[in-house]
């Protein structure tokens, strides 16, 4: 049974870093790319970033560039993402997703999602 | 630029049948799409990718009851035999290989 397991969220003030887990079980996690995607309080799906299978390739969202990192340990089935110069319009949460067919396109799992809170 | 339109809301009665539309904006007609089912409360959770012949793969688990379908740049989610369960808000998705993930707003629906 494919897992995505979230974990990181919390409050944090403007400014500041936070960095999200996505543990993963399941499924060869190193034939997948994966996703971080987060969603804002009453708002709908946005994507933020996505990572190649080795990691070698990572893209994202024009409003997180510059601020945000994905990363992934295939050793240890986890995928991450370091949040820095965090804003208020960044809470939100945020939800890790296994890409299907094994490239950033679409998402065939999703975690359960973390939330992220920026505020002072 | 490659854009998702959804409607708002929609609704139809329990045990009815209700047909939700994602339009792919101009010239994206050819890209496939995702969509994925929010009930309250939770997470997404995927239901199926459609391309833009029509044909369909559907999730794990995700019944019968729901299908997928294509015209031109138009994909299509039609959820037969509604349930309460299906109250729901209803995703698609898109994306530009390994560059650019995008959403449609979503519609929302109720079971009346």
């Amino acid at each position: 049974e494919v897992q995505l397991v979230d974990s990181g969220g919390g409050l944090v003030q403007p400014g500041g870093s936070l960095r999200l887990s996505c543990e993963a079980s399941g499924f060869t996690f190193t034939s997948y790319a994966m996703s971080w995607v987060r969603q804002a309080p009453g708002k709908g799906l946005d994507w933020v970033s996505g990572i190649s299978t080795s990691g070698s390739s990572t893209y994202y969202a024009d409003f997180v560039k510059g601020r945000f990192t994905i990363s992934r340990d295939n050793s240890k089935n986890t995928l991450f993402l370091q949040m820095n110069s965090l804003r208020a319009e960044d809470t939100a949460v945020y939800y890790c997703a296994k890409g299907g067919d094994g490239a950033v396109a679409y998402f065939d799992y999703w975690g359960q999602g973390t939330l992220v809170t920026v505020s002072s | 630029q490659l854009v998702l339109t959804q409607s708002p809301s929609a609704s139809a009665s329990l045990g009815a049948s209700v047909k939700l539309t994602c339009t792919l904006s101009s010239g994206h007609s050819g890209y496939g799409i995702a969509w994925h089912q929010q009930q309250p409360e939770k997470g997404p959770r995927y239901l199926m990718k459609v391309n833009s012949d029509g044909s369909h793969r559907k999730g794990d688990g995700i019944p019968d009851r729901f299908s997928g379908s294509s015209s031109g740049a138009e994909r299509y989610l039609t959820i037969s035999r509604l349930q309460s369960e299906d109250e729901a808000d209803y995703y698609c998705q898109t994306w530009d290989t390994g560059t650019h993930v995008v959403f449609g707003g979503g519609t929302k629906l109720t079971v009346l």
